[in-house]
């Protein structure tokens, strides 16, 4: 199972949006609607922003949006803030009853 | 408050052993699937092995299949990983994680133990 592809880094100015890309096979991300995004800071767990393709977890900032168009998903920050300079990675079940993860993306708050 | 806790990680020689656990608490742990996943230093996530509510069903990674076993214990709200033939490429940080329930998404994370294979 190959990881799903994505941008090495990303970058925007505050205020800005920004949109990460996450490509995939019609095994993983293309057959489900169970694409999920994390963030993560150095040296820190991963945290869940995103889950089935486009819902956010109760509570948590708006500003994350997902979507997904045959076999890419993407997310895009809005209105982006210093604290959003993170690691991020897209997830997908698959075919396989296992789980994918994506090579991640550097997003940099210019 | 939930809170997974990993534990067990160490220095290894290649072709070793160890087991790591995880301690859930705050949430009632039989009704939620449980998965490994890990990340080498610098590098991104991967998802190892989930285990199912009830050990039905088990899943692994190609990469550690056939060496790793994943279990739990449900009435002790504990999750393992017990890791055999150890390779070099093993070396990372294992991160427990919860099923958010219904749902694959992995919502709720333990702050990761950290595996070294070396010589």
């Amino acid at each position: 199972q190959s990881a799903l592809t994505q941008p090495a880094s990303v970058s925007g100015s505050p205020g800005q949006s920004i949109t990460i890309s996450c490509t995939g096979t019609s095994s993983d991300v293309g057959g489900y609607n169970y694409v999920s995004w994390y963030q993560q800071h150095p040296g820190k767990a991963p945290k869940l922003m995103i889950y089935d393709v486009s819902t956010r977890p109760s509570g948590d900032s708006n500003r994350f949006s997902g979507s997904k168009s045959g076999n890419t998903a993407s997310l895009t920050i809005s209105g982006l803030r210093a604290e959003d300079e993170a690691d991020y990675y897209c997830s997908s079940y698959t075919s396989y009853n296992t789980r994918v993860f994506g090579t991640g993306t550097k997003v940099t708050v210019l | 408050e939930v809170q997974l806790v990993e534990s067990g990680g160490g220095l290894v020689k290649p072709g070793g052993s160890l087991r790591l656990s995880c301690a859930a608490s705050g949430l009632t742990f039989t009704n939620y699937n449980m998965n490994w996943v890990r990340q080498a230093p610098g590098k991104g996530l991967e998802w190892v092995s989930s285990v199912e509510t009830s050990s039905g069903y088990i899943y692994y990674a190609d990469s550690v299949k056939g060496r790793f076993t994943i279990s739990r214990d449900n009435a002790g709200n504990s999750l393992f990983l017990q890791m055999n033939s150890l390779r070099a490429e093993d070396t990372a940080v294992y991160y427990c994680a919860r099923d958010y329930y219904g749902f694959y998404a992995f919502d709720i994370w333990g702050q990761g133990t950290m595996l070294t294979v070396s010589s």
